[in-house]
């Protein structure tokens, strides 16, 4: 089963600055099959990015994702207030599909 | 626009079952492939299961394998979680999600989630 450890638990940062999440993986992800999603309080998670660096339909250009291999990457370039919430990472190359422990984005 | 709707939820005691439904609208269901995935109370996410778009194909996490069963029905545009044997340890949300027309694939689309609690 891969492992996938994200960095850090908790980002506190004030809007209009840059978020850059990480997302490591206990071996490598076959195919850049890694997704990013955001949950807000009460709500079902929403799918950002997927395949390490596409963008879902609708989702802002503030968000992008990078990376291969074991280390991937979500930046958000600048925060707006609707963006504080938590992001979990989520590979679905290998059996089982497995995720992130979550990173929450916080209003400092 | 796509819908997913998740029903069937509510508390069971441990060692009983329960079946949830997920209702779908929007999109060409027998298209693709579909997921359940759980998050107990106040915790992440975790991936429980996936079928094919014509059922060929299912796998599930370790922790359910032998106790759950997705099944689906493409004529009724529903997807199906027959849980059994429950614990404890099996409360939590339980969302549907849309996948792909791929075995890798991301989740799409979500429903709001049925909560499922056991609980003597």
């Amino acid at each position: 089963e891969i492992v996938l450890t994200q960095s850090p638990g908790t980002l506190s940062l004030s809007p209009g600055e840059r978020a850059t999440l990480s997302c490591r993986a206990s071996q490598s992800v076959s195919g850049s099959y890694l997704a990013w999603y955001q949950q807000k309080p009460g709500q079902a998670p929403r799918l950002l990015i997927y395949g390490a660096s596409s963008r879902a339909t609708g989702i802002p250009d503030r968000f992008s994702g990078s990376g291969s291999g074991t280390d991937f990457t979500l930046t958000i370039s600048r925060l707006e207030p609707e963006d504080f919430a938590v992001y979990y990472c989520q590979q679905y190359g290998s059996s089982p599909w497995t995720f992130g422990q979550g990173t929450k984005v916080e209003i400092k | 626009q796509v819908q997913l709707a998740e029903s069937g939820g509510g508390l069971v005691k441990p060692g009983g079952s329960l079946r949830l439904s997920c209702a779908v609208s929007g999109f060409t269901f027998s298209d693709y492939y579909m997921s359940w995935i759980r998050q107990a109370p106040g915790k992440g996410l975790e991936w429980v299961s996936y079928i094919s778009s014509t059922s060929t194909y299912t796998d599930y996490a370790d922790s359910v394998k032998g106790r759950f069963t997705i099944s689906r029905d493409n004529a009724k545009n529903s997807l199906y979680l027959q849980m059994s044997s429950l614990r404890a340890e099996d409360t939590a949300v339980y969302y549907c999600a849309r996948g792909s027309g791929s075995s890798h694939h991301p989740f799409l689309t979500w429903g709001q989630g049925t909560l499922v609690t056991v609980s003597s």
